[in-house]
């Protein structure tokens, strides 16, 4: 079985600081992670994903998030947070290589204030 | 190039009643995922279906069950509704069965069981 965990419900930060989602997995095997993102009464919209290679991975936005497989943990990060970044995020995890499903965490709102 | 449409965007139902939901997958993608973000509940995966079958189902009962048409738009319907499934029923899109590719999300359906 595979699960994502997001320990944060909610996360504040001021504009201009840095902005960091927590995010960590469960899966048996090689997982392939993504980062989505959610505005109020609308979908999810695509950030970023982990497949292979690299650890860090650069998305949409000025996002990026570093794999750790010791940790378990793919976490979102942006240096410097924009008001307009106040929204929903969602972690999933996909295991390799059967199972096509997203398994999504609870997500955590972040608020930026301005 | 359009996204993933769905329609209606609302949907008001009494209990018992049916609901048929509809998708339109991005031009090019063949597989097809329908999820439940119901309050509380997080996003939860249906169905998933893939050149015109169904690949997989989520822990849903039989009443929840969809089809997809031969130009690979899907359809999610609800026989039955109880209030619990009022909930905004997203569907998403992918351009393969490769585990590595992500799923585009449309805006979802707003269904409200009374």
């Amino acid at each position: 079985a595979q699960s994502v965990a997001q320990p944060e419900d909610q996360v504040n930060v001021a504009e201009g600081n840095p902005l960091t989602v927590k995010c960590t997995y469960s899966v048996s095997g090689n997982p392939y992670l993504f980062w989505y993102v959610q505005y109020p009464n609308r979908g999810l919209q695509f950030l970023l994903k982990y497949i292979t290679g690299d650890n860090l991975v650069k998305g949409s936005y000025g996002f990026e998030a570093e794999f750790n497989k010791s940790q378990t943990s793919f976490h979102l990060k942006k240096p410097s947070a924009l008001v307009s970044d106040s929204a929903l995020y969602f972690c999933a995890v996909r295991a390799v290589p059967n199972d096509y499903k997203l398994s999504f965490g609870a997500g955590t709102t972040v608020t930026v204030r301005a | 190039e359009a996204g993933v449409t769905q329609s209606p965007t609302h949907l008001i139902k009494t209990r018992g009643q049916q609901a048929t939901l509809r998708c339109s997958p991005i031009s090019g993608h063949t597989s097809v995922y329908w999820y439940q973000q119901a309050l509380g509940l997080g996003l939860q995966f249906l169905l998933w279906y893939d050149e015109g079958e169904e690949r997989n189902r989520g822990n849903f009962p039989p009443r929840f069950s969809g089809r997809q048409f031969p130009n690979y738009s899907s359809e999610l319907n609800v026989n039955a509704l109880e209030l619990e499934d009022s909930a905004l029923y997203l569907c998403a899109s992918s351009s393969g069965l490769a585990g590595f590719y992500e799923q585009y999300f449309g805006p979802g359906t707003r269904l409200t069981v009374t």
